[in-house]
Parts: C-alpha cells; sequence; structure tokens
C-alpha cells in the first residue's frame, strides 16, 4: 500500500478559479514533504519543501499547508492560469537515507 | 544549459538488447537521484549517488540495472537485457546537499528519457 495517498486522481476547473489538492502519508518518522508540478512530457518542478515545524509555505500562487499530527498536506492554486494544467506530485521523506515516498499526483486540467 | 541534462530524450529498442541512458547533472552539484516513472504510476527511486559515497541502490529492481557516476558528475544507467516492462520513462534529478532525502534543497529534474522496448 503506497504510503502517499493524493486526492483528487484528476481534476477540472475554470481559468480564473481556486483550487485544493490533497496529500495523505503514513511515512512515519517524517522529515519533510515536497509537492512538484510536472508539465507533460517534462521533468518535475519544485514548488515547496516543508519540514515538521512548517504549517505553510508559499510560492506565488501555490501556497501548500501541512498538518503534521493528522499527516495531511495540500496544495491551493489561488486564481488558476491555463499553464497550471499539470500533473501535481505530493513527496514525503522519512529520516533515513533511502526513505522516500511518491504520491500518484493529481492531474489538474485548467479551461478556458 | 544551467538544467539537468538527460539523453537521449527518446529510445526505442529491441527486447534483449542493453540501452544506456545518461545524466548531465547540474554543476557543482553532488546528489544524483534515478527514478522511473511508467504510465499512470507514479515516480519509483532507484538509485542514488551522494558526493563519494558508495551509492545507495535499493531501488534497482534487478540485477539487470546498474548504475555509475564518474567523476562526480555525469552519471549512466545501464539496463541489460530489457525487457518489455523495463519501458518507462527514466528521470534524473541533482540537489546541492549531501543529505539525501532528508535534505530541503530542491531536487532538479531533467526531462526524462522515454524508454520504449518492443
Amino acid at each position: 500500500k503506497n504510503q502517499v495517498e493524493q486526492s483528487p486522481q484528476s481534476l477540472i476547473i475554470l481559468e480564473g478559479k481556486n483550487c485544493t489538492l490533497q496529500c495523505n502519508y503514513t511515512v512515519s518518522p517524517f522529515s519533510n514533504l515536497r509537492w512538484y508540478k510536472q508539465d507533460t512530457g517534462r521533468g518535475p518542478v519544485s514548488l515547496t519543501i516543508m519540514t515538521f515545524s512548517e504549517n505553510t509555505k508559499s510560492n506565488g500562487r501555490y501556497t501548500a499547508t501541512l498538518d503534521a499530527d493528522t499527516k495531511q498536506s495540500s496544495l491551493h492554486i489561488t486564481a488558476s492560469q491555463l499553464s497550471d494544467s499539470a500533473s501535481y506530485i505530493c513527496v514525503v521523506s522519512g529520516d533515513r537515507n533511502n526513505d522516500m515516498r511518491f504520491g500518484a499526483g493529481t492531474r489538474l486540467t485548467v479551461k478556458p | 544549459g544551467a538544467g539537468v541534462s538527460q539523453s537521449p530524450s527518446n529510445k526505442v529498442t529491441e527486447k534483449g538488447k542493453d540501452v544506456e541512458l545518461r545524466c548531465d547533472p547540474i554543476s557543482g552539484h553532488t546528489a544524483l537521484y534515478w527514478y522511473r516513472q511508467s504510465l499512470g504510476q507514479g515516480l519509483e527511486f532507484l538509485i542514488y549517488f551522494q558526493g563519494n559515497s558508495a551509492p545507495d541502490k535499493s531501488g534497482l529492481p534487478s540485477d539487470r540495472f546498474s548504475a555509475e557516476r564518474t567523476g562526480g558528475s555525469v552519471s549512466t544507467l545501464t539496463i541489460q537485457r530489457t525487457q518489455q516492462e523495463d519501458s518507462a520513462v527514466y528521470l534524473c534529478a541533482s540537489s546541492s546537499r549531501d543529505r539525501g532525502f532528508r535534505s530541503n534543497q530542491p531536487q532538479h529534474f531533467g526531462d526524462g528519457t522515454r524508454l520504449s522496448i518492443l
């Protein structure tokens, strides 16, 4: 069973609208949680990295939240643009060098 | 360029052949990672190089897979006797710290090599 679950699997929204993507994890102990954006045919690009002590971090129109107690994270996208259409991947690292768990991603489509 | 460069971008080969995939990390990055991404699946960790330490090979799926990193820079992932299930996008990433997955430094990914086994 994957230790990082993302929801929804896919999402379609209209340009200009906001949306929130979810990431629940069971990785323990926990080191950090990352959100990546992956455009079709490209490598993932880092959006945010959050440690245990951080509960919110922003990168432009992207805001990630983290609740380490409930092991939940969200990525909120404000005023969506067509270029936001991509897969968003949540990655959770434990405290050992080979302990990194990837979510299957949420496929976001922004329509005009 | 300044980013991670991977070659070839696409590779089509027959089952049973050997393939070599190349990764040029960002200059000065000491950590290098290889991942595999199958269609509709999440990323799968393969191998991790950190500085001059022995690589973490725990993610390699079989002994047909191997990787090396020469001079702390360029890395080559080799798949011997390819099978159809090896078809996937192989992604390389580098980062500027040696703390591996615990690092708070971002990983910079290349655009991958799309490998198709006929």
